[in-house]
């Protein structure tokens, strides 16, 4: 079955390390983009990429980086930079042929900082 | 700027009752609109969606409206059932910005039986 696949599920980070979220797709899309869910709130976009080995920022990217080396990976990485990581992290994928512009959503990361 | 914004941010529902979701936007450039629901630890599905061409699109128990005089949308759900409870988010695209999507911040509805 085509899909989006996020790893882990759960995920626990101590004070001043980097974690890498992983997002994976088999549909084939062009474009995969990273948002954070704070309980309660809608959904902020991080970074988004619409083709290998470019990406652009979004509203909050401050404290993260991506890498899109393969069209199908486009992994988050949480640096220490980022004061207040505690969220839950989704990932998802377009692509706008034949005029389907909707997003295909993962199931999520849940980070806490411990 | 962009934005898309919701009315309620809960909203009971009777079991059998139909639902009424709002949404306003304040780009009147938008040309695409997506309604997602998301339960609970989940991703968020995908619903129903419909293009500024148009102002109406209905799919199975769900309608979406599309004002595009008051820029405001709305998704009906006819006989709301329990498996309706989740959050609904809203969603607009500028189609000149890329296909980016823009989100609202999301209507907790809760079916009471």
């Amino acid at each position: 079955d085509g899909g989006i696949t996020q790893s882990p599920k759960y995920l626990f980070r101590k004070e001043g390390q980097n974690v890498t979220l992983s997002c994976e797709q088999n549909l084939n899309h062009d474009a995969m983009y990273w948002y954070r869910q704070d309980p309660g709130q809608g959904l902020r976009l991080i970074y988004y990429s619409q083709i290998v080995n470019d990406f652009q920022k979004g509203d909050i990217a401050e404290g993260y980086s991506v890498s899109r080396e393969k069209k199908e990976s486009f992994p988050l990485t949480v640096t220490s930079a980022q004061k207040n990581p505690t969220a839950f992290y989704l990932c998802a994928s377009s692509s706008w042929d034949r005029g389907n512009y909707g997003y295909t959503f993962g199931s999520g990361t849940r980070l806490t900082v411990v | 700027g962009e934005s898309v914004g919701l009315h309620l941010p809960t909203l009971s529902v009777q079991e059998g009752d139909n639902s009424i979701i709002n949404c306003a936007y304040s780009n009147s450039a938008s040309d695409y609109f997506i309604w997602y629901k998301q339960e609970s630890g989940k991703g968020p599905q995908f619903i129903i969606d419909i293009r500024s061409n148009m102002d109406k699109r209905q799919g199975q128990r769900v309608t979406v409206l599309l004002n595009k005089t008051v820029k405001h949308l709305s998704l009906q759900i006819a006989a709301t059932q329990p498996g309706d409870s989740a959050v609904y988010f809203c969603a607009e695209r500028v189609g000149a910005a890329g296909n980016k999507l823009t989100f609202g911040g999301g209507t907790r509805v809760l079916v009471k039986p």
